[in-house]
């Protein structure tokens, strides 16, 4: 079972809130990922990390930021959450040394619904 | 084009059955791939990596035609517990930390 954690689990909000979902890992994981998937797609790339002070953006174009402060700690932001952002958040993690080349572990997501 | 292709289903087969799904890509420099698992609204969990000599976990078979970029998995005996999304993923050729999913095939098993 891989030790990786995402609060809140559901969010419902209004428009023009600013909110963050957090990530966290407890495998020291040098690496980490954030995903969106809308029902029935295909998960797509918004956010990474290589390490502590480290963040790339993703292949999926999005209005969200992202800080890697601690190694285990990698959350997401909305300045201004509107309609457009409601969908699911997939945070994972990897490791070089891990059990399968390139293997990521993700945590159990986190469904926005922006009002 | 999407950069991976799958039938979206759903294949829907009997306790013990054999299924097979296929995947496509289209970057032929691709290097690594994987098939993964999603139960509805769960998390993605690796279900096997997929070598180029085709590999082998129990009742799922893997097998990469690098020539035709495609990929399949081969469940055998199939039980109601292999009910779920599968997910084609290939690695990014010029990252190799970055995985680009499929849709995913559902597959759902019935008694």
């Amino acid at each position: 079972e891989a030790d990786i954690y995402q609060t809140p689990r559901y969010l419902v909000i209004g428009t023009g809130k600013k909110i963050t979902l957090e990530c966290s890992q407890t495998m020291g994981h040098d690496k980490m990922y954030w995903y969106q998937q809308d029902p029935g797609m295909e998960l797509h790339l918004i956010h990474y990390s290589y390490g502590v002070n480290s963040t790339e953006k993703g292949d999926l174009s999005s209005e969200s930021t992202v800080s890697r402060i601690r190694t285990e700690h990698f959350p997401l932001t909305l300045e201004s959450a509107r309609p457009s952002h409601t969908s699911q958040y997939l945070c994972a993690s990897s490791d070089l040394a891990g059990s399968a080349y390139n293997e990521q572990f993700f945590g159990p997501g986190t469904r926005l619904t922006v009002l | 084009r999407k950069e991976v292709e799958q039938d979206p289903g759903p294949f829907n087969v009997p306790e013990g059955a054999t299924v097979a799904f296929n995947c496509t890509y289209s970057n032929s420099a691709s290097q690594s791939f994987f098939w993964y698992r999603q139960d509805c609204r769960k998390e993605p969990k690796l279900l096997m990596s997929v070598y180029s000599s085709g590999n082998e976990d129990g009742r799922f078979t893997a097998q990469l035609n690098r020539a035709s970029q495609y990929i399949s998995l081969l469940i055998r005996d199939s039980k109601l517990s292999d009910s779920a999304t599968y997910l084609c993923v290939v690695a990014s050729f010029y990252n190799t930390d970055k995985l680009i999913f499929g849709t995913g095939t559902r597959l759902q098993v019935f008694p």
